[in-house]
């Protein structure tokens, strides 16, 4: 079964970087595309960005398009995201969920997702 | 940037269809999704509009579309369904989420 595994919460002071793993598995990685998605406590959710597991290409949402690098390991079927210069507004909970992009265009959405990592960032 | 209008709230009683809508300039030329969230959980995925609803999904979700408005149909409401509800759709490559709506069950 299509499982994506994330990284453990994380505690960052304002100014540091962050970066959280999610480990796809059940599917054949090539086929689709990882997105992110984040959710401050108690509000919606909030697209980071999405990065091909075929080529690694990756777009990002405008507002956190100088701060987030998505990468990938193709061999360990895991996705990284990095978000740089934190601020306490990206206190959230950030989850990865399979794309369906790249398969079922024009169609997009995210049929599998983890069970979020939660970040924390205050001084 | 592109915005998805949701209605914060929306109340029915139990037995009776539920109706939640989602507004969008461009709406009306992409296939818009729906996504059930209950409190401390992951958003699930409901329906894709013109999209067979995913495994395990009861036939009482159902998705329609409008011109620019998209509508989630939740019939025959029962408690369980109480959760925030979110559509989805995208624009060139970037994703947009609605507001969310809270759908309470009385």
């Amino acid at each position: 079964q299509v499982q994506m595994e994330q990284s453990g919460a994380e505690a960052k002071k304002p100014g540091a970087s962050v970066k959280v793993s999610c480990k796809a598995s059940g599917y054949t990685f090539i086929d689709f595309g990882i997105s992110w998605v984040r959710q401050v406590p108690g509000r919606g959710l909030e697209w980071v960005g999405w990065i091909s597991g075929y080529n690694g290409r990756t777009n990002y949402a405008q507002q956190f398009q100088d701060r987030v690098t998505l990468t990938k390991d193709t061999s360990t079927t895991t996705v990284y995201m990095e978000l740089s210069s934190l601020r306490s507004d990206d206190t959230a909970i950030y989850y990865c969920a399979r794309d369906s992009s790249l398969t079922d265009y024009p169609m997009r959405y995210f049929d599998y997702w983890s069970h979020g990592t939660l970040i924390t960032v205050s001084s | 940037s592109y915005v998805l209008t949701q209605p914060p709230s929306v109340s029915v009683s139990p037995g009776q269809t539920a109706s939640i809508t989602c507004s969008g300039d461009k709406l009306g030329k992409t296939f818009p999704c729906w996504y059930q969230q209950k409190p401390g959980k992951s958003p699930e995925l409901l329906i894709c509009q013109n999209h067979e609803r995913p495994s395990g999904i009861p036939e009482r979700f159902s998705g329609s579309k409008s011109g620019n408005t998209a509508t989630l149909t939740i019939s025959e409401t029962q408690a369980v369904d109480e959760a925030d509800y979110y559509c989805q759709t995208w624009d060139n490559t970037n994703v947009v989420f609605g507001g969310g709506t809270k759908l309470t069950v009385l």
